[in-house]
């Protein structure tokens, strides 16, 4: 079975700019989460949607949203890139929202502002 | 204060040693505490997964939680060079929804053979 898909692996912006990072849950799950983890540091989390509902929100700026779609795939939007934004970006998937022991990570999209 | 403490290291030992790696932290209603390993480029994997006070062995690993004195800590036996990794502690108030993990920085951990 295929595990938690993140597109693209890599990417870099410019300050200013839009981004758009999108994660394939393992087949069967209805939760994703998404968590940013800044170089030496631990994940953060910044959101969980199930069933297409935001279930939980971190502290993140307004420029930070997401999605999910009945496929339960999911898309984090950043707008207006800043440099602290630089990070890996990690999607997890669970079979519910409470399922802590079947949490998931992807391998990250790792996205550098420059 | 952070809310989940962890000493970053890097930790080195040779092959065959013992390991004990160790996370504080201030949040007296974490419930649920994780282990997580992440190799270089790659996310986090599960590796033990404990619900409220003490010891969970499995393989080599164990894990230990004491949440009289707020402290947790895993132990790997027998320590191997593909134990070599990134090692985070994760803990939880609950598996309601919406419930968020909350890591600590992550020791990295290197075995030379």
């Amino acid at each position: 079975d295929a595990g938690v898909t993140q597109s693209p692996t890599h990417l870099i912006k410019t300050r200013g700019q839009q981004v758009t990072l999108r994660c394939s849950p393992i087949s069967g799950h209805k939760s994703v989460s998404w968590y940013q983890q800044v170089l030496g540091q631990g994940p953060q989390f910044i959101f969980q949607y199930y069933e297409k509902e935001e279930r939980g929100r971190g502290n993140f700026p307004d420029r930070f949203s997401a999605r999910q779609f009945p496929n339960y795939s999911s898309e984090l939007n950043v707008n207006a890139l800043l440099l602290g934004d630089s990070a890996l970006y990690l999607c997890a998937s669970s079979s519910s929202t409470g399922n802590l022991y079947g949490y998931t990570f992807g391998s990250g999209t790792r996205l550098t502002v420059v | 204060q952070k809310e989940v403490e962890q000493d970053p290291g890097p930790l080195s030992v040779p092959e065959g040693a013992i390991v004990s790696l160790n996370c504080t932290y201030s949040n007296s209603a974490f419930q649920y505490f994780m282990w997580y390993r992440q190799y270089s480029r790659k996310g986090p994997e599960l590796l033990m997964y404990t619900y409220s006070s003490g010891n969970k062995e499995d393989g080599r690993f164990t894990a230990q939680v004491d949440k009289s004195s707020k402290y947790i800590s895993l132990f790997i036996r027998d320590s191997q060079p593909s134990d070599s990794a990134t090692y985070l502690c994760a803990m939880s108030v609950g598996n309601q929804a919406g419930t968020a993990l909350i890591f600590g920085k992550g020791t990295t951990l290197s075995v030379s053979s």
